[in-house]
This record gives C-alpha cells, sequence and structure tokens, in this order.
C-alpha cells in the first residue's frame, strides 16, 4: 500500500528554520516525482515545486523559487520542504503528494499534511 | 505568470448534474496541459479524482468525469450526491516540469 506520512505539527517563531518530512512506503521511491503543496488558512491550494529522488532533479514554482528549498534523502525514502527564515506569511498546511507519472502527471497520493505555524 | 480560472462557487440539486471549468487567463487548455482534478473537503487532505484530462483515479466513481469542453478542461458530475459538497481544483501542467492549481470551486448540493 502507498503511504506518504508526514512529520507533525511545527509551531515556530518568525525568522527560525524549519524542515518538514514526508517519508513515502509501499512503492519504489526514487522512481516517482514527489511535490509540495501550499494551503494558508481558508485559501486554496498552491503548487509549490516537485523532487524526482532518484537523481534529484528539481523543479519550483516561480512563486516559491528562493523562499523554499525541497530536497530528498532517498535512502531512508523521505523528501524534504526546507526553509531558513520563516515569515509570518509561511504559515500554512503544507502536504506533499507523489505524482504517479512524468512531471507533467497529477498526484496521486497524498501526505495527511503538516501544519506550520510562525507566530512571534 | 498565466492564471488557471476556476468559477468560485457553484450549486447543484441532488441527482442533478454539473459541469465544473478550468480554463486559462491567455490562451486555451488542451490535453497537452495533462489537467488533473482534486476535491477537499474541510480538514481534509485533498483526493485525486481525475488525472490526464479524462482518467479517473482508483475507486472514484463513474459519476465523475473529466473532459475538454471548448477551451476548457471540465469535471462533470452526474447524479450529485450531499456528499459531493466541496472545493474542487484543476491543475495544469505548464512544461517545464511546472503545474499551477486554479482557485477553486466551491460546490453546494441543495
Amino acid at each position: 500500500e502507498v503511504q506518504l506520512v508526514q512529520s507533525g505539527a511545527e509551531v515556530k517563531k518568525p525568522g527560525e528554520s524549519l524542515k518538514i518530512s514526508c517519508k513515502g512506503s509501499g512503492y519504489s521511491f526514487t522512481s516517482y516525482w514527489i511535490g509540495w503543496v501550499r494551503q494558508m488558512p481558508g485559501k486554496g491550494l498552491e503548487w509549490m515545486g516537485i523532487i524526482y529522488p532518484g537523481d534529484s532533479d528539481i523543479r519550483y514554482s516561480p512563486s516559491f523559487q528562493g523562499q523554499v528549498t525541497i530536497s530528498a534523502d532517498k535512502s531512508i525514502s523521505t523528501a524534504y520542504l526546507q526553509w531558513s527564515s520563516l515569515k509570518a506569511s509561511d504559515t500554512a498546511m503544507y502536504y506533499c503528494a507523489r505524482l504517479p507519472g512524468g512531471a507533467y502527471s497529477g498526484f496521486d497520493y497524498w501526505g495527511q499534511g503538516t501544519l506550520v505555524t510562525v507566530s512571534s | 505568470q498565466t492564471v488557471v480560472t476556476q468559477e468560485p462557487s457553484f450549486s447543484v440539486s441532488p441527482g442533478g448534474t454539473v459541469t465544473l471549468t478550468c480554463g486559462l487567463s491567455s490562451g486555451s487548455v488542451s490535453t497537452s496541459y495533462y489537467p488533473t482534478w482534486y476535491q477537499q473537503t474541510p480538514g481534509q487532505a485533498p483526493r485525486t479524482l481525475i488525472y490526464s484530462t479524462n482518467t479517473r483515479s482508483s475507486g472514484v466513481p463513474d459519476r465523475f468525469s473529466g473532459s475538454i469542453l471548448g477551451n476548457k478542461a471540465a469535471l462533470t458530475i452526474t447524479g450529485a450526491q450531499a456528499d459531493d459538497e466541496s472545493d474542487y481544483y484543476c491543475v495544469l501542467y505548464m512544461g517545464s516540469g511546472i503545474s499551477v492549481f486554479g482557485g477553486g470551486t466551491s460546490l453546494t448540493v441543495l
């Protein structure tokens, strides 16, 4: 059974760094793109970027380029989303999801989400 | 940046049929955009309904269907049920590995 399990909720202060995770299981982790999606409180879904763990090819939405870093550790089947200096506007739910085909394909399996709260 | 457009809200009667659309601020949607549709209920992770224009995801009932209608991608729900009341999002592939979500449609079944 394909599963994506995300790390738990985080409460951080502005300026702090953060790295959240998404562990894949039940499939060949290195053979599928993994993506990240943001949902700010009461708002819609936003496509942030994707990574191919097999060769660490990464594609960022222009809206998120330079704002976050996507990475993966294929030895432990885990993808990451990180911030070097959080802002209050980073407060959101973040989902990881798998792409079943190429980078063009939509997501099929989703993680449960990680709530990030940034507040002083 | 190209904007993906969706109706902000829509209403359908129980048992009725509704078609939600997904367009571009500039240009027409084709199968080359690999339209994908997601359903999200409050407090839940999204659920994939349709990918690559018209392929239903595993376990999705056949009353959900995807197509290209004119210059937009479309999601049609036939025989709407109360638990179809959700937010629906489309995603279009823009090339170079980048996709963009539409703003979402809030569907009311009443």
